[in-house]
């Protein structure tokens, strides 16, 4: 069975400082991840994708997988008061049939 | 990116009453839509998978007499909380996934958000 492990925090930073979510997941095969990012009583909504080793920049955040130890991670630089939300980890297979599997978040404080 | 619509975004109902919620893909065919169910403070749980033109599958548990799915074409799918119960307020959340050019594989998209409420 496919788990995908997050602490579900709060993970609280104070604002500027830089806010680092992990998740851990146990099948080997998993080749795509995901982090989405969820407001109170929202929907969640894509932040990124990354399917290769090593560090995926976008704007403030960084995606990093590293399959051999079977991580990733999501780091946000200068966290601001509006990231905090609760951030989910997602992955999945490429090819055949698509089966998400989320983790259940981690939720982020950013404080004043 | 791909947008995921959703109708109503709230609707409120009389016990035993049916609720027909819709999901639909604008910019893009889908034909695999998921439908999630989350409670307050607590995490995404997935009811179904919704495949064009056949039958749903439904997790362990969820009643597929309960919670009837048809995704009758490639931008539509719908499920229908028949004789709805207190106990089946929740915030009713839809996906569907979708290879964007320069993807390697299928990225989920979800709708708003659907919130029931059964009184």
């Amino acid at each position: 069975q496919k788990e995908v492990e997050q602490n579900s925090g709060p993970l609280s930073v104070p604002e500027g400082a830089i806010a680092s979510l992990n998740c851990t997941y146990s099948d080997r095969v998993s080749q795509s991840f995901f982090w989405y990012r969820q407001y109170s009583g929202k929907s969640p909504e894509l932040i990124m994708s990354i399917y290769s080793n090593g560090d995926k920049e976008d704007g403030r955040f960084t995606a990093q997988l590293n399959k051999a130890s079977q991580y990733v991670s999501l780091l946000i630089r200068d966290s601001q008061p509006s990231d905090s939300a609760t951030y989910l980890c997602a992955v999945n297979i490429a090819g055949g049939s698509y089966i998400p599997t989320f983790g259940r978040g981690t939720s982020l404080i950013v404080h004043p | 990116g791909a947008v995921v619509s959703q109708h109503p975004s709230w609707v409120i109902c009389k016990s035993g009453t049916s609720v027909k919620i819709e999901c639909r893909s604008l910019d893009f065919q889908a034909t695999t839509m998921f439908w999630y169910r989350q409670f307050p403070k607590q995490s995404l749980m997935l009811m179904a998978t919704s495949n064009e033109g056949s039958k749903a599958t439904y997790e362990q548990g969820v009643e597929k007499d309960k919670f009837l799915i048809n995704h009758a074409s490639l931008t539509l799918s719908t499920l229908t909380v028949t004789s709805a119960h207190p106990e089946d307020s929740s915030f009713y959340i839809c996906s569907a996934i979708t290879i964007l050019a320069g993807a390697n594989t299928d990225t989920q998209y979800f709708g708003p958000g659907t919130r029931l409420t059964v009184l």
